[in-house]
């Protein structure tokens, strides 16, 4: 079954510095979302792309986070002068077009020091 | 805005006990719901999904989701859980319609001891 896959399992990075979280979306799709999940907290949708564009963001999407894609395959969340609150898992998924559901990666546990 | 609301925080069940977690959601509009399931270590699983039609959903190993419109609830159930249900359960909604944010509610932790 065909999967997303996101780089790197765990980034650790100095508070300020900025980072990048990398991911494949299943080849197919259409869609591609990040998400983020806070210790302990509830899994919070960050941004969609669509038609390379953004479609919809979250409050938490500010001037600070950006997405892009690259080339044909990789999307990508940066995340510019980082700060302690930024720590978290964060999760890309895809989905088709249509009543498609969303198909999640593994995540990236980002740790902010 | 919407919101989904998981009633259980953490839920303990021998194996063959019968399950059900609730799920109830706040939207005005046409929804679709979700059950998502999180085996430790693992990424998001999709275990069932509903979009329209039947309000009684069938999903994967078993489980299954009843949609009552009225009560905005989507609740989870299994007649008899395993031990290898173990992991953390994830209600979801989303606008009724493609590409859309999915708002999760907080998770419950099913912990069953064989």
């Amino acid at each position: 079954e065909p999967e997303v896959t996101q780089t790197p399992s765990h980034q650790v990075t100095q508070m300020g510095q900025e980072v990048i979280l990398r991911c494949v979306p299943i080849s197919n799709h259409l869609y591609f979302y990040w998400y983020r999940q806070i210790l302990g907290q509830k899994v919070e949708f960050l941004v969609s792309f669509y038609n390379n564009e953004i479609s919809e963001k979250s409050e938490i999407f500010d001037d600070q986070f950006s997405v892009e894609r690259p080339d044909g395959s990789n999307f990508t969340l940066k995340i510019r002068s980082t700060k302690l609150e930024d720590s978290a898992m964060y999760f890309c998924a895809s989905s088709d077009a249509g009543d498609q559901p969303q198909h999640f990666g593994d995540g990236t546990r980002l740790s902010i020091l | 805005a919407q919101s989904v609301s998981q009633h259980n925080h953490h839920v303990i069940l021998s194996e063959a006990a019968s399950l059900e977690l609730g799920c109830n959601y706040s939207y005005g509009g046409t929804v679709n719901l979700f059950w998502y399931v999180q085996y430790p270590g693992q990424h998001l699983q999709l275990l069932l999904k509903y979009f329209s039609g039947d309000p009684l959903v069938k999903g994967i190993k078993g489980f299954e989701a009843e949609f009552i419109k009225s009560k905005f609830s989507f609740n989870l159930r299994k007649p008899s859980v395993q031990w290898s249900d173990t992991a953390e359960y994830f209600c979801a909604v989303s606008r009724h319609q493609a590409g859309t944010a999915l708002i999760f509610g907080k998770g419950t932790t099913l912990s069953v001891s064989s």
